[in-house]
């Protein structure tokens, strides 16, 4: 059975950082793409960004570039996002895609004074 | 800026059948930007429903089906099921970046 569970979400306050960690089970983690995507409370979802199994490329949306980084470790069958200079506006339920087909349960995270 | 645009919002019956649609502000929406569809119910981490285009995944029910259509992706759902209510969105890649659209809320009335 295929399992992803985000960790590492919580308060945080306005220009601070926090690591999103993502720790897969049930599959070969090293043959798939993966991805985080976010939704603020209330609104629709929001892609941020993905990284090739090996590694080998990354791509990122706009707002986030320059401040998140994504990577993984296929020996720990693990992705991570390290979230820096954080804003209220980064406040949302942050999941963990594989492949657009199974998604994790969020983890949310609060940045606020 | 690319916007991916989607109903706000249908109404469909029971048993019924509706199209939610799927436009790019760059241009038609052809197979190359791999739609995908999603459906979140409230509280729910989002369900995948639809990829590149028009393939169903495993859990998949046979009532929903994508296409393209008149320059945009379709999600078509046949036979609606009190149970299909939620938010379905579609997501578009356009050259190592994906978008997802605003989302549509389905209410089956």
């Amino acid at each position: 059975e295929v399992q992803l569970v985000e960790s590492g979400g919580g308060l945080v306050q306005p220009g601070g950082s926090l690591r999103l960690s993502c720790a897969a089970s049930g599959f070969t983690f090293s043959n798939y793409w993966m991805s985080w995507v976010r939704q603020a409370p209330g609104k629709g979802l929001e892609w941020l960004a993905n990284i090739k199994e090996d590694e080998g490329e990354k791509y990122y949306v706009d707002s986030v570039k320059g401040r998140f980084t994504i990577s993984k470790d296929n020996t720990k069958n693990s992705m991570y996002l390290q979230m820096n200079g954080l804003r209220a506006e980064d406040t949302a339920v942050y999941y963990c895609v594989r492949n657009f087909d199974y998604w994790g349960q969020g983890a949310l995270v609060t940045v606020s004074s | 800026q690319t916007v991916v645009t989607q109903e706000p919002s249908l109404t469909v019956s029971p048993g019924g059948t509706v199209t939610l649609t799927c436009a790019s502000s760059t241009g038609a929406v052809t197979s190359g930007y791999y739609p995908n569809w999603f459906q979140q119910k409230p509280g729910q981490a989002p369900r995948a429903l639809i990829y590149s285009t028009n393939n169903k995944h495993s859990w998949t029910p046979a009532r929903f089906s994508g296409s393209l259509l008149g320059g945009k992706a379709a999600l078509t759902l046949s036979a609606v099921q009190p149970e299909d209510e939620a938010e379905y969105y579609c997501l578009l890649l356009y050259g190592g970046i994906w978008v997802f659209g605003g989302g549509t809320k389905l209410t089956v009335l």
